[in-house]
């Protein structure tokens, strides 16, 4: 067990609707990643918050967004869903802005 | 651009040594990773490798060339349990994390 929270663990939805996905970092951890993993691609970074701000940015689509609250707890939204749109959604943090990121167990998202 | 090529898959006998090889071509470099990943579970951290050289931690040791662009992770006395997938990744950013993974390798031990 990482220490990071995700939920829900699974998902299934349509497409066109819209979904949240909820992270609780390891205690102690300031930064928050999101990252998307399909079945014929590895881990593709989407985005990272650091205490509270974005910090960086990869391949998010502007369908997606995200962000991270006082209580450093994180949410990824995603809407206009499309079928390519599913995947595991992987949650990781880290204490800082370096160094080891200890990854949640994922949040399993299958749009119809 | 980013890119990081690694073997899609190996097999390997129980009790033997496997190496995995990782090479890459980032814009910057600020420490290189290996991840264990089962199948439809989450990556657990393996090594991290900052200056070049082998670090050892138990059955596990990672090793890196930065001048190459080159990383393994060797994984000795095999067991049935190291049966998943192996991701490399390069952190290139500077002052934060910017972390891109390999696509995986995946590791079969057969008895």
């Amino acid at each position: 067990d990482s220490g990071v929270t995700q939920t829900p663990k699974h998902l299934i939805t349509a497409t066109g609707q819209r979904v949240t996905l909820r992270c609780s970092p390891r205690s102690g951890d300031l930064s928050v990643y999101w990252y998307q993993q399909s079945l014929d691609q590895g881990l593709q970074f989407l985005i990272q918050y650091y205490n509270g701000e974005e910090r960086a940015k990869g391949n998010i689509l502007e369908r997606f967004s995200a962000q991270q609250f006082p209580d450093l707890h994180s949410e990824l939204n995603l809407s206009s869903l499309e079928l390519g749109d599913s995947a595991l959604y992987f949650c990781a943090s880290s204490v800082g802005t370096t160094g080891e990121l200890f990854f949640g167990e994922g949040s399993r998202l299958t749009v119809l | 651009g980013q890119n990081i090529d690694q073997p899609t898959e190996m097999t390997a006998t129980e009790g033997a040594i496997v190496q995995i090889n990782c090479t890459y071509q980032t814009s910057g470099f600020n420490g290189l990773f290996w991840y264990q990943q089962h199948a439809g579970e989450a990556p657990t951290f393996l090594s991290y490798n900052v200056l070049d050289g082998l670090e050892e931690k138990g059955r596990f040791s990672s090793f890196l060339s930065r001048s190459k662009g080159y990383s393994y992770l060797l994984l000795k006395e095999l067991q049935m349990k190291d049966s998943a997938s192996y991701l490399c990744a390069v952190n290139y950013g500077g002052a934060t994390n910017k972390l891109i993974f390999g696509t995986g390798t995946l590791l079969a031990v057969q008895p």
